[in-house]
């Protein structure tokens, strides 16, 4: 079956301007998660969508970052006026409400790389 | 604060050349440590999930066990498609994983 997909796959993008990138998650999975890959860096944490709750948005390093999911399944993150250390690759994970492999196995896309110039 | 650390940073194995991937973790409430495999250019992909300590879990070549403190990543005899880098991350009581910066396997033929 098909896996989580995100589009683009590569934005390059000049420094002031807004991008959205968007996730497309396995079908029936519930919940949503973004993450950020720096070059160099471990996944960090930005938001998380469980269903109809409202969304964990303790890892939004700015208020230039914001995300939404419409009717449960599309989730895009949005970044207003860009700045050069925005450049890195955002991932997008979801998961079953009940994974094969136990509590909260995450199925992450092949990601967005993003370039600020 | 939750928090979890890989090591070493980068690996370089001769095929054949068994050894182990460490994580240590320091974290409120486990819910769980993943282990993700990440190919260049690609998303994580999941390998194991260890609950509580004593548990250990095999695929293949690999084999995930878990301590109060760690958990080792150990590598059998690995190939050349073995390398990659493996990520691993705790799951807290508050819900969210924290990932390790990453081991980084090369194995050499």
């Amino acid at each position: 079956g098909a896996g989580v997909s995100q589009s683009p796959s590569n934005k390059v993008t000049e420094k002031g301007k807004d991008v959205e990138l968007r996730c497309d998650p396995i079908s029936g999975h519930t919940a949503l998660y973004w993450y950020r890959q720096s070059l160099g860096q471990g996944l960090e944490f930005l938001i998380y969508f469980q269903g109809n709750s409202a969304p964990d948005k303790s890892g939004l390093p700015s208020d230039r970052f914001s995300a939404e999911r419409t009717g449960g399944s599309v989730s895009t993150l949005t970044i207003q006026r860009t700045q050069q250390e925005d450049s890195a690759v955002y991932l997008c994970a979801s998961t079953h409400p009940r994974g094969l492999a136990g509590d909260n196995e995450q199925f992450f896309g092949p990601g967005t790389r993003l370039t600020v110039l | 604060e939750d928090q979890v650390t890989q090591s070493p940073e980068a690996l370089r194995l001769q095929e054949g050349e068994s050894s182990s991937l460490n994580c240590s973790y320091t974290v409120s409430g486990l819910r769980g440590l993943f282990w993700y495999r990440q190919d260049p250019g690609k998303g994580p992909e999941f390998l194991f999930t260890l609950y509580s300590a004593g548990e250990e879990k095999e695929k293949e070549r690999l084999k995930a066990t878990l301590t109060k403190k760690e958990s080792f990543l150990h590598i059998t005899a690995p190939k050349p498609e073995d390398s990659a880098t493996y990520l691993c991350a705790v799951r807290s009581n508050t819900g969210k994983l924290i990932f390790g910066q990453g081991t980084t396997l090369q194995v050499k033929p």
